[in-house]
């Protein structure tokens, strides 16, 4: 079975600031790994997601996130935050194969930005 | 396009009463999926399927039965509800196949058992 880690269930960071937030996953089999956003009172929307090649890969809102298969992490990042990106942040594996679409989340990690 | 919708919104009800939590998606999706959402807990797989008549069970399905009739519906059945099924319930859909494929989410429906 595979599980994901999120250590920080909350991030203060002033906008403007760089942030990251962290993910680590443990599978004993290859797997995809996805970033799910959730802004107040609404469903999940994908952010960004890792299939194969290019390890970083980036949204079209600033984040990026790097695959780390020696630290098996997933990390989270933006070098300046803005008001708006104040929301939950969920990391998310599936496994290549055999697993079809289910995902395993991590426990999510509440960003507040702050003026 | 309507993506994924859930009725209804906010739901009460008492300890052993019954409901249906409905779910739609109008994308052509061959997979849906039923979360619940817990605080400190992130979302958790209650049941899948991956098309019409075929269901299998996730994480934590005890308490909970779905059907899948056609492709675009997929229906969360509480039979005898409990206070620990207080939650909020998402369903999701996606295409099907090896993986990899973004999972749409549905608004949520708050559900508290009294």
């Amino acid at each position: 079975a595979q599980s994901v880690t999120q250590l920080d269930s909350q991030v203060p960071v002033f906008e403007e600031a760089p942030v990251e937030l962290r993910c680590n996953y443990s599978s004993s089999v290859s797997v995809y790994l996805f970033w799910y956003v959730q802004y107040p009172n609404q469903g999940l929307q994908l952010l960004l997601k890792y299939l194969s090649g290019s390890t970083l890969v980036e949204s079209i809102n600033g984040f990026e996130a790097e695959f780390n298969k020696s630290q098996t992490s997933f990390h989270l990042r933006k070098p300046s935050v803005h008001i708006s990106d104040t929301a939950e942040y969920f990391c998310a594996v599936s496994v290549i194969t055999g697993g079809g679409n289910k995902l395993t989340f991590g426990t999510g990690t509440q960003l507040k930005v702050e003026l | 396009n309507a993506g994924v919708t859930q009725t209804p919104k906010f739901q009460v009800l008492k300890t052993g009463q019954s409901m249906t939590l409905q779910c739609a998606q109008d994308m052509n999706h061959e997979y849906m999926s039923w979360y619940r959402q817990d605080p400190g807990m992130g979302l958790r797989l209650i049941h899948y399927s991956v098309g019409a008549g075929i269901t299998d069970q996730g994480e934590v399905p005890n308490g909970y039965n779905v059907s899948r009739s056609t492709t675009e519906d997929f229906p969360l059945r509480l039979l005898s509800a409990a206070p620990s099924q207080t939650s909020v319930y998402f369903c999701a859909s996606s295409q099907s196949g090896t993986g990899g494929y973004e999972q749409y989410f549905g608004p949520g429906t708050r559900l508290t058992v009294t």
